[in-house]
Formats: structure tokens, C-alpha cells, sequence
């Protein structure tokens, strides 16, 4: 089956420790995405990348990095530099035709103990 | 600024209660508009692409219209399974934030049986 896999599902890190979420996708996607969901508010842009060893800043990249090595692969570092790391996090991917929808994967909760 | 605005933020029906969510935006160039549905703790599961006023698409009990200035997702006669929250985003303008989506805030909706 076609689709977006993330891991872990829940998270707990340490203060001052940097951790990173995977994100692997098999739909042969161009672009992929990160978002965070927090209570009360919309899903806002981390990071994406639209092809292979390129990414751009979304509207709130501080604290955070990416890589794009694979077409497959967009894992997040969350760093100890991101100040509120606590909440839901989820990576999308879409095909590179402008207009296509984006496919979320099933998210991985971040809390900061 | 591009915005979204989902209305209301929560909405309660009894079970066969058909009723319509609301998502306005302004935007420079809308290139698609966008309803997702998100279950607790999960990813949003894409529903609907709108490219154009007037444009409608259906799927089982909900149907999703556009207009220059906003979208309406309507239920009609919902069943306690559609209870969810349901996003929109839409997808704006040109340039290096090409396949980039603004989310609005989304509907919680409750189906009480």
C-alpha cells in the first residue's frame, strides 16, 4: 500500500536534548512537508523541500532542520534551540503538479518532559 | 495577508441534523481550496480540491462548494461517525511558496446519536 509512514507515534525528550522524527513516504512524491499542530490553532510550515537535497524555511523553522538525501525520506531534527517543542507534529507529501493535494501521514506527539 | 477563517470553531448536531461549516479567505490568486478531516490524534485525511467559484464536489453525506470569497462544507443528515474536525486550507499565489497551503483554525463537529 501507497502512503506516508511517521515514527515514532509518541516522543518524549529531555530538556536540552535534540531529537529526530522520520517521515518515509512510497508515492513517489516530489515534495514533501512538516507541519506542527498545536490546541487552538491552525497547521503552520515548518520546513519543505520540493526536490532530492534542496528545503526551504516554512514560517516557523526556528529551532528546527531537515534533510532531503532521499526522494523517500524528510526526517526533523527538533533542537534544544526550540523553545515550546511540545506538540503534534506531521509531515505531508504531494506530487509536484502546482495544484495536487497533499497526504498527511499519522503524526507523532513531541513532549517535552 | 493571506488568511483563512473556519466558522464556528465548534459545532454540536444531533444525529440526521444537516447543517453547513463555513471557511473564508482572502488570498492573492487562489490556485485551489482544500478540506481535510481529522480525527483525534491522527492525520488529516484529504476530502475535497475546489479550483473555481462554482465549482461542487460530493462524497457520501458532505458536499463542498466555492465561491469568490469562501467555502461551505455542507453535511447533510450526518451520522455520529462523522464526527470530526475539519479543516481548510487554501493554496495561494506563485513564486518560491508554490504547493505551500494556509490552514485554517478547523470546525470541530459533534454528532450525538
Amino acid at each position: 500500500d501507497g502512503g506516508i509512514t511517521q515514527s515514532p507515534k509518541y516522543l518524549f525528550r529531555k530538556e536540552g536534548q535534540n531529537v529526530t522524527l522520520s517521515c518515509e513516504q512510497n508515492l513517489n512524491h516530489d515534495a514533501m512537508y512538516w507541519y506542527r499542530q498545536d490546541p487552538g490553532q491552525g497547521l503552520r510550515l515548518i520546513y519543505y523541500s520540493q526536490i532530492v537535497n534542496d528545503f526551504q524555511k516554512g514560517d516557523i523553522a526556528e529551532g528546527y532542520s531537515v534533510s532531503r538525501e532521499k526522494k523517500e525520506s524528510f526526517p526533523l531534527t527538533v533542537t534544544s534551540a526550540q523553545k515550546n517543542p511540545t506538540a503534534f507534529y506531521l509531515c505531508a507529501s504531494k506530487a509536484q503538479m502546482s495544484y495536487n493535494e497533499q497526504f498527511f501521514g499519522p503524526g507523532t506527539r513531541l513532549t517535552v518532559l | 495577508e493571506d488568511q483563512v477563517t473556519q466558522s464556528p470553531e465548534a459545532l454540536r448536531l444531533q444525529e440526521g441534523e444537516s447543517s453547513s461549516l463555513n471557511c473564508s479567505y482572502t488570498v492573492s490568486g487562489l490556485r485551489g481550496l482544500f478540506w481535510y478531516r481529522q480525527d483525534p490524534g491522527k492525520g488529516p485525511e484529504f476530502l475535497f480540491t475546489l479550483y473555481s467559484a462554482g465549482e461542487e464536489k460530493e462524497k457520501e453525506r458532505l458536499k463542498a462548494t466555492l465561491t469568490k470569497k469562501e467555502s461551505f462544507l455542507h453535511i447533510t443528515a450526518p451520522k455520529p461517525e462523522d464526527s470530526a474536525t475539519y479543516l481548510c486550507a487554501v493554496q495561494a499565489g506563485e513564486g518560491g511558496s508554490q504547493g505551500n497551503l494556509i490552514f485554517g483554525k478547523g470546525t470541530k463537529l459533534s454528532v450525538k446519536p
